[in-house]
């Protein structure tokens, strides 16, 4: 059972636009949830995350937006780049848990046109 | 500076044979995974470790084992390989304590073909 669902599976997006990739959860305990980026022959990297406490959060171009009671959180790319392109995870974990276990969601490509 | 770092990249493996892949971080970091991750899967978690002699089971530990007998090092083992552990492996780390997020640090993953 996917205990993260995201969705595209894949986007393609034209230089200057806005990307956005959405995630839901259903496991109430999840208090912490990171966005992970993955260029292709690399790991994946943290690219930005945010708590449960806010209800958003941005970095440069980046931002979540989290919605606690719809228990939905998604990634929004402003003016979308063809460096952006690559694959993102959503991700979900129980911060204050002993496992430190994240649960991810199945991936989205993202391909900027230029 | 090397982080995680995994060993082979690539590996072609016949139907039955075992294989080690290596994994070693120098961040001394507590806690240490193996995911795989298969197209348009996502990565599932295959066993994790939260320090030298503790291991547990991830969502996907069969045909596969692993041990931590240092805080470094975190080797995952095939036995007997299967087609449908064709897969791309990846190796990451983390440190949790009381005021650090729980980051994961990826390796550049090993790719492997079972034929």
């Amino acid at each position: 059972q996917q205990q993260v669902k995201q969705s595209p599976q894949s986007l393609i997006v034209q230089k200057g636009g806005i990307s956005i990739i959405n995630c839901a959860y259903e496991n109430t305990a999840f208090d912490y949830f990171p966005w992970y980026q993955q260029f292709p022959g690399k790991g994946p990297a943290l690219l930005i995350a945010i708590r449960p406490d806010v209800s958003e959060k941005k970095e440069g171009r980046f931002t979540i937006s989290f919605n606690k009671s719809a228990k939905q959180f998604s990634l929004h790319i402003m003016d979308s780049q063809p460096g952006d392109s690559a694959t993102y995870f959503c991700a979900a974990s129980i911060r204050g848990s002993t496992l430190g276990r994240l649960y991810f969601g199945r991936g989205t490509q993202l391909t900027v046109w230029p | 500076n090397a982080g995680v770092t995994q060993t082979p990249k690539f590996r072609i493996l016949k139907i039955g044979q075992s294989m080690t892949l290596q994994c070693t971080q120098d961040m001394n970091h507590n806690y240490m995974y193996w995911y795989r991750q298969d197209p348009g899967m996502g990565l599932k978690l295959i066993y994790y470790s939260v320090g030298a002699g503790i291991t547990d089971k991830g969502e996907v530990p069969n045909g596969y084992n692993v041990s931590r007998s240092t805080t470094e090092d975190f080797p995952l083992r095939l036995e007997l390989a299967a087609p449908s552990q064709t897969s791309v492996y990846f190796c990451a780390s983390s440190y949790l304590g009381v005021t650090n997020t729980g980051e994961l640090f990826f390796g550049e993953g090993s790719r492997l073909t079972v034929l």
